[in-house]
């Protein structure tokens, strides 16, 4: 059980194109969803911290109109990267906190996204 | 301060032997968690053990044990009988704040190395 996917596995797009990636919570409910980026060698970073039918919140210095953050149902979070640039290229990773109140988050695969 | 600290970028272990990994925490919430994740260099996370603050007990979760210093603010993990497949990143990250408002933040990582 607890299981998080994320589709696409991996993807690579032009300078200047909007990627969208999903986060799925496939066997439970997610009030929250988190979407970290993970740069080549370092640790996660949190970018958003994501409740569903209300707006993302932010962490410092991460633009919240270049990363829109939709969390419209329960099962469901999505990331857009809107004009993507090559230094926008990371591994980004969703998590997912289940309504039924553990504090554990449940991580999915990851995206692995190359801006050209 | 950094919130986690983990201070060895790499370590080696020969197989079926034990390694601790190192991991130091800096807090003032009197109420958090502290988790150990697995990346392997597929990328996915996978949680490997949880210690919570108030927990009066060193977790255990088969060859994964936590040795938790609460005074000492050290999270350490004990791997026994070290496998090939445990050649991975570990990261340590603590959870402070609850349900959808808790943030986790993740150490830098140690590379473990299993030589046969």
């Amino acid at each position: 059980g607890a299981v998080v996917s994320q589709h696409p596995s991996w993807v690579i797009c032009k300078s200047g194109t909007s990627v969208k990636i999903e986060c799925r919570s496939l066997d439970f409910q997610a009030t929250t969803m988190f979407w970290y980026r993970q740069f080549p060698k370092q640790s996660l970073m949190l970018m958003a911290t994501s409740n569903e039918g209300s707006k993302a919140t932010y962490e410092q210095g991460v633009e919240k109109d270049k990363f829109l953050i939709n969390h419209a149902s329960l099962t469901l979070s999505t990331l857009t990267v809107t004009s993507a640039h090559p230094e926008d290229s990371s591994f980004y990773i969703c998590s997912a906190l289940p309504a039924s109140g553990s504090d554990e988050q449940f991580f999915g695969p990851g995206t692995r996204l190359t801006v050209l | 301060a950094q919130k986690i600290t983990q201070t060895q970028p790499g370590m080696f272990v020969q197989e079926k032997e034990a390694v601790t990994l190192d991991c130091t925490y800096d807090t003032s919430d009197p109420s958090y968690g502290l988790f150990w994740y697995k990346q392997p260099s597929s990328g996915e996370m996978i949680f490997l053990i949880y210690q919570g603050s108030y927990d009066q007990q060193n977790a255990t979760e088969g060859r994964y044990s936590l040795n938790f210093q609460k005074a000492r603010k050290s999270a350490n993990l004990v791997i026994s009988a070290s496998q090939l497949g445990d050649s991975a990143m570990y990261f340590c990250a603590m959870r402070e704040g609850i349900g959808g408002y808790q943030k986790v933040t993740f150490g830098i990582g140690t590379k473990l190395q299993v030589i046969p």
